[in-house]
């Protein structure tokens, strides 16, 4: 099925270690976001990639690195890890970013990120 | 800077009741908006959009919601509450009035409670 495919969907890392989360959309959208989702905070926007070749840093962009590899992969780095981190993290996209407001976003299924 | 509040963390109601979950944003112009659902372990699905055509919106699974102006909300409305309406509910609203980034703001989430 055409969607946003999330790897891992579950991860436990210990106090500074580093891991990429991975992101691949198959609907060759040009626009691509990594929100994390804490309770009570709702979604958060870390960073985004308006189309391939550009990134950008959304509200909470503080200990992350992404890279847009190509048009259907945008990946999410932690360095070093923190307990701060642990959250959910979706990654979302769209046509580009005016379709986006228009017809909204296609979210993965999220990955579940503990850090002890 | 765009944001939006949705009132109430948690809402109960009985199955076959009425749902109202309640969100504010603060732009003076129309924004673009939304409403997502979120189902247990699952990514967000689009319930509704508003994008100025018209101010009652009808979305997916009987729900609606209401673009009021006046009042800057976007209150989510279903008749009559199904089991299967449990879920997290999020409003969102585009981060700029132009939309150029296509950037969401989400609120903090409501959870749907329905009692058998």
């Amino acid at each position: 099925n055409a969607g946003v495919t999330q790897t891992p969907k579950f991860q436990v890392l210990k106090t500074g270690q580093s891991m990429t989360l991975q992101c691949a959309q198959d609907m060759n959208h040009n626009s691509m976001y990594w929100y994390r989702q804490d309770p009570g905070m709702g979604l958060r926007l870390i960073y985004y990639s308006a189309s391939e070749g550009t990134t950008d840093k959304g509200e909470v962009p503080n200990g992350y690195n992404v890279s847009r590899l190509n048009k259907r992969e945008f990946s999410l780095r932690l360095e070093s890890a923190a307990p701060s981190q642990t959250s959910v993290y979706f990654c979302a996209s769209s046509q580009n970013a005016r379709t986006g407001l228009v017809y909204g976003y296609t979210f993965g299924s999220g990955t579940r990120l503990t850090v002890v | 800077a765009q944001s939006v509040t949705q009132l109430g963390s948690h809402v109960s109601v009985s199955e076959g009741a009425l749902v109202l979950l309640r969100c504010n944003y603060s732009s003076s112009v129309p924004p673009y908006l939304f409403w997502y659902v979120q189902y247990p372990n699952q990514g967000l699905q689009l319930l509704l959009k508003y994008t100025s055509a018209a101010t009652l919106v009808k979305g997916i699974n009987g729900f609606e919601a209401e673009f009021k102006k006046s009042e800057t909300s976007f209150h989510l409305t279903k008749p009559s509450a199904h089991m299967s309406d449990a879920a997290e509910y999020f409003c969102a609203v585009s981060a700029e009035i132009s939309g150029n980034t296509g950037k969401l703001i989400f609120g903090q989430g409501t959870t749907l409670q329905v009692k058998p």
